[in-house]
């Protein structure tokens, strides 16, 4: 079946530099794609999204690229600190249809 | 900020036994969601709920769960013999409108042991 997946699993930054986590999907249709941020314990909390129109959205700190001719998704996170450390997911919506969780990369941020 | 709180927080149980999760979603949300999340696993999907009917539910969500929203503001999952593999954590969502404007909100989960 169609699925959404990580390259990497786990990445190490050092605090301060810049983060980038990846996603790849599968599902062509898919028009609504969302980082979230899981951190120990805790529910996934939203981050950012991005529509299947755009190529580049921007938040605070955070940039989401999408590549649909190679279906990818990746999550930029600038100047990473120590609370940035956390499990990362991109999920992904075809309108109307649950969202798909990729299977997370685990993000450690070293001082 | 307007938050879906679920409880109890841990919940541990025996092989056999009948459990119900209890979420109270965001008021005006409509859509309603089951999540699990087996350790160190990702995020899947169980069962979508609108109307006060199930709108969609994955292979996971077998005979022996089932959802319930008894009165204007919880939403309960049960499940009704638990079994080992049942362990996990139970995060509910909601979401105002399945238009690509509206993300889930997430709760904190609940965490089912089964011994």
């Amino acid at each position: 079946g169609e699925s959404v997946g990580l390259h990497l699993p786990t990445l190490s930054v050092q605090e301060g530099d810049n983060s980038i986590i990846n996603c790849a999907y599968s599902n062509s249709a898919s028009d609504y794609f969302i980082w979230y941020k899981q951190e120990s314990g805790k529910g996934p909390q939203f981050i950012i999204d991005i529509r299947s129109n755009m190529d580049k959205r921007q938040g605070q700190r955070v940039t989401v690229l999408l590549n649909k001719t190679v279906k990818h998704l990746s999550l930029q996170i600038a100047a990473t600190q120590p609370g940035d450390s956390a499990v990362y997911f991109c999920a992904e919506n075809n309108y109307g249809q649950n969202f798909v969780f990729g299977p997370g990369t685990r993000l450690s941020v070293l001082p | 900020e307007p938050e879906v709180t679920q409880t109890p927080s841990h919940q541990v149980t025996q092989m056999g036994q009948e459990v119900i999760l209890r979420c109270v979603p965001i008021s005006n949300h409509l859509y309603f969601y089951w999540y699990r999340q087996i350790l160190g696993q990702k995020v899947e999907f169980l069962v979508s709920f609108y109307n006060n009917e199930i709108s969609e539910k994955s292979e996971i969500f077998d005979d022996q769960f089932s959802v319930e929203r008894p009165d204007g503001s919880n939403f309960t999952l049960k499940i009704r013999s638990t079994k080992l593999e049942d362990s996990a954590m139970y995060f509910c969502a909601s979401r105002r409108d399945r238009g690509n404007n509206y993300g889930y909100t997430f709760g904190s989960g609940t965490r089912l042991t089964v011994v």
